[in-house]
């Protein structure tokens, strides 16, 4: 069964500086992965999606992941934070063949102080 | 291009009452999907329509729910008789019915709150 686990329920970075949101799946099949973000009363839009091609996606925003398979990781960063990017973040895991259904970690706040 | 719309956006409604969602979603998506956030947990799947059929419909949690897409094109939840439980944050989502755009597009949510 897929599963996801995002290692900090809310992460607090400065203006500037770089931002690391973590996140580890586990997976029987070759996964899909992706990260959505969540801003205050919108929809959940992606962010970037790993489907077995170079394992470092580059998303909108600034927004990179790597896809680990060793380490069972896909971890989202980006060098350095800007207010607007304070929002909520999901790291997603499906399985291409048969059903399509997304399963969620937690979730990440990430704040940005001035 | 309209993206995926949800009605309403909050309701509020007493336990044992019934409550109707709606879920529009991108003109010419075959799939629709629907998942739910309760408070403080994850976000998860409730059922995937393909055009009007029912794919999967694992995530449902009990048969006070009933998800219908009369047509292919809109759908709705009906929750009867609402619990305390049922309170959360009800997402639709679309997606081309193509294995190499099987992007999900998500709308903004209904956050549903039971008294």
């Amino acid at each position: 069964a897929q599963s996801v686990t995002q290692l900090d329920s809310h992460v607090s970075v400065s203006e500037g500086t770089p931002v690391l949101l973590r996140c580890n799946y586990s997976s029987s099949y070759s996964p899909s992965l992706f990260w959505y973000v969540q801003h205050p009363n919108k929809g959940l839009q992606l962010l970037l999606k790993y489907t077995s091609a170079a394992t470092l996606v580059k998303g909108i925003n600034g927004f990179e992941a790597e896809f680990k398979k060793s380490e069972t990781s896909f971890h989202l960063t980006k060098p350095s934070a800007h207010m607007s990017d304070a929002a909520e973040y999901f790291c997603v895991v499906s399985i291409i063949q048969g059903a399509q259904k997304l399963v969620f970690g937690q979730g990440t706040r990430l704040t940005i102080n001035p | 291009e309209a993206g995926v719309t949800q009605f309403p956006s909050h309701s509020v409604i007493e336990k044992g009452q019934t409550v109707t969602l709606r879920c529009d979603p991108i003109s010419g998506h075959d799939n629709l999907y629907w998942y739910r956030r309760v408070m403080g947990k994850e976000i998860k799947f409730l059922l995937h329509f393909v055009k009007e059929s029912k794919q999967d419909e694992s995530g449902m949690p009990n048969n006070r729910f009933l998800a219908e897409r009369t047509g292919g094109t809109y759908s709705t939840l009906k929750v009867q008789p609402a619990e305390l439980e049922d309170s959360g944050v009800y997402f639709c989502a679309s997606s081309q019915n193509r294995v190499e755009s099987y992007e999900q597009y998500f709308g903004p949510g209904t956050r549903l709150t039971v008294t």
